[in-house]
């Protein structure tokens, strides 16, 4: 168990450019979520996946944004014309699902920082 | 609606003593849980500690307990025997099967342990 992965881990681009993360999961978990953190506040849900199904898609995903996770695996996010207000941090977090507190911990990857220029 | 609200933007702490992080939330859901993230400087985070709002026994991991009260809506986090590596911000989150088990934070408060 290497935990959950994320790549690239810095990301800069010019606005207008279109960026796509990747993130790999903890290998047995089936769930997967997607959070931007901006400086200085905590963590802002934008999509989660249980397995290969996006079941829930946040308000502050634009239809720039567009995230996948085919055969339920690795997922990535993709922005299209990129934003100066994307700038932020994206992370990555996966969970199993059941009964308990245990299965609905989320493990978090290191995250892939944004800069738009 | 999830809200957590942590009202304390930065403290501060001497090593080896011990410090208490407040955190209060909102929910009205019955069955949800709580969790102390750890995030330190240009890392990532770190689970500290979890409780599930069924039972009523506080948790402990080695120098970290927390302090549920239910009733009143309240989740502190209290670190014993503080140690330099404790330096980092501390998150505190709500999740439920209502909100799809995602995660609600709060916005964080700065710790800093000096030597």
């Amino acid at each position: 168990d290497t935990g959950v992965s994320q790549n690239p881990r810095h990301k800069i681009t010019k606005r207008g450019q279109n960026v796509t993360f990747r993130c790999d999961p903890i290998s047995e978990h089936n769930r997967l979520y997607w959070y931007r953190q901006t400086l200085g506040q905590g963590p802002e849900f934008l999509t989660y996946f249980q397995n290969e199904a996006q079941l829930e898609k946040s308000r502050l995903l634009s239809d720039r944004f567009s995230a996948e996770r085919p055969k339920g695996s690795f997922s990535t996010l993709e922005i299209q014309r990129t934003e100066q207000g994307d700038s932020a941090m994206y992370l990555c977090a996966s969970s199993l699902t059941g009964t308990s507190g245990d299965w609905h911990t989320q493990y978090f990857g290191p995250g892939t920082r944004l800069t738009v220029l | 609606a999830q809200t957590v609200t942590q009202s304390q933007p930065e403290m501060s702490v001497q090593e080896a003593e011990t410090v208490t992080l407040s955190c209060t939330y909102d929910t009205s859901e019955n069955n949800y849980y709580l969790f102390w993230y750890k995030q330190p400087p240009s890392r990532q985070m770190i689970l500290v500690i979890r409780q599930e709002a069924y039972k009523q026994q506080n948790a402990t991991e080695n120098r970290f307990s927390v302090n549920f009260q239910k009733a009143a809506k309240s989740f502190s986090l209290k670190i014993s025997d503080s140690q330099l590596g404790d330096t980092a911000m501390y998150f505190c989150a709500l999740t439920s099967g209502g909100s799809n088990y995602k995660l609600t934070f709060g916005k964080g408060t700065l710790l800093t342990v000096n030597p």
